[in-house]
């Protein structure tokens, strides 16, 4: 298995630019998050998705969107970039809340806004 | 709201000696989870612990023990046999049951550099 794979690894964008995050995994999860890393700090979360066609907001989800259409798929997208979403970009997966509990990330992406 | 307090910013032991780092959290909540995770330089998140509210033993893994008081708060991880590829941020997260708070609530994250 290759668990949670995220592309790209680092992107770099312009001020109002647009992109979209890409977030797999294969281990057949029905729970997915987006998370930001800030520079020192630890993870918040930006959306979650508990199964296709169900997402929900985060704590910080103001200048994204997000969709689910299958089950291994999360993508995260950033409309008109702006400095402050500089930051790394984790994606997780997990069984049901009840179930382990344990979220599994993928490598991160680096996303510089200029 | 849940919060995760990390009070050591930087930590650093030598190499083969144990270590204990320090994780305190407030929650009304009496059913939930916690993890260490640890962030090397690639800054990949990897899970070096899990210990569930429910169980008062205290969860173990090789060299990683966790030293959990439910009453008190508190959930220090401790590292026996130092090695150098332990070197990382490590943080503290907490994970609620209930429905709709699907999210870790993460510490601050404390820096370990192992001396040789």
């Amino acid at each position: 298995n290759a668990g949670v794979t995220q592309t790209p690894k680092f992107r770099i964008l312009k001020i109002g630019q647009s992109m979209t995050l890409q977030c797999t995994q294969d281990m057949n999860h029905n729970y997915m998050y987006w998370y930001r890393q800030d520079p020192g700090m630890g993870l918040k979360l930006i959306y979650y998705s508990v199964g296709a066609g169900i997402t929900d907001k985060g704590e910080v989800p103001n200048g994204y969107n997000v969709s689910r259409s299958t089950t291994e798929d999360f993508p995260l997208r950033l409309e008109l970039a702006a400095p402050s979403q500089t930051s790394v970009y984790f994606c997780a997966s997990s069984y049901g809340r009840q179930v382990g509990g344990t979220q599994y990330f993928g490598p991160g992406t680096r996303l510089t806004v200029l | 709201a849940q919060t995760v307090t990390q009070s050591q910013p930087e930590m650093s032991v030598q190499e083969a000696e144990t270590v204990t780092l320090s994780c305190t959290y407030d929650t009304s909540e009496s059913d939930y989870y916690l993890f260490w995770y640890k962030q090397p330089p690639s800054r990949q998140m990897i899970l070096v612990i899990r210990q569930e509210a429910y169980k008062q033993q205290n969860a173990t893994e090789n060299r990683f023990s966790v030293n959990f008081q439910k009453a008190a708060k508190s959930f220090s991880l401790k590292i026996s046999d130092s090695q150098l590829g332990d070197a990382a941020m490590y943080f503290c997260a907490y994970r609620s049951l209930i429905q709709g708070a699907q999210k870790l609530v993460f510490g601050q994250g404390t820096r370990l550099t192992i001396n040789p």
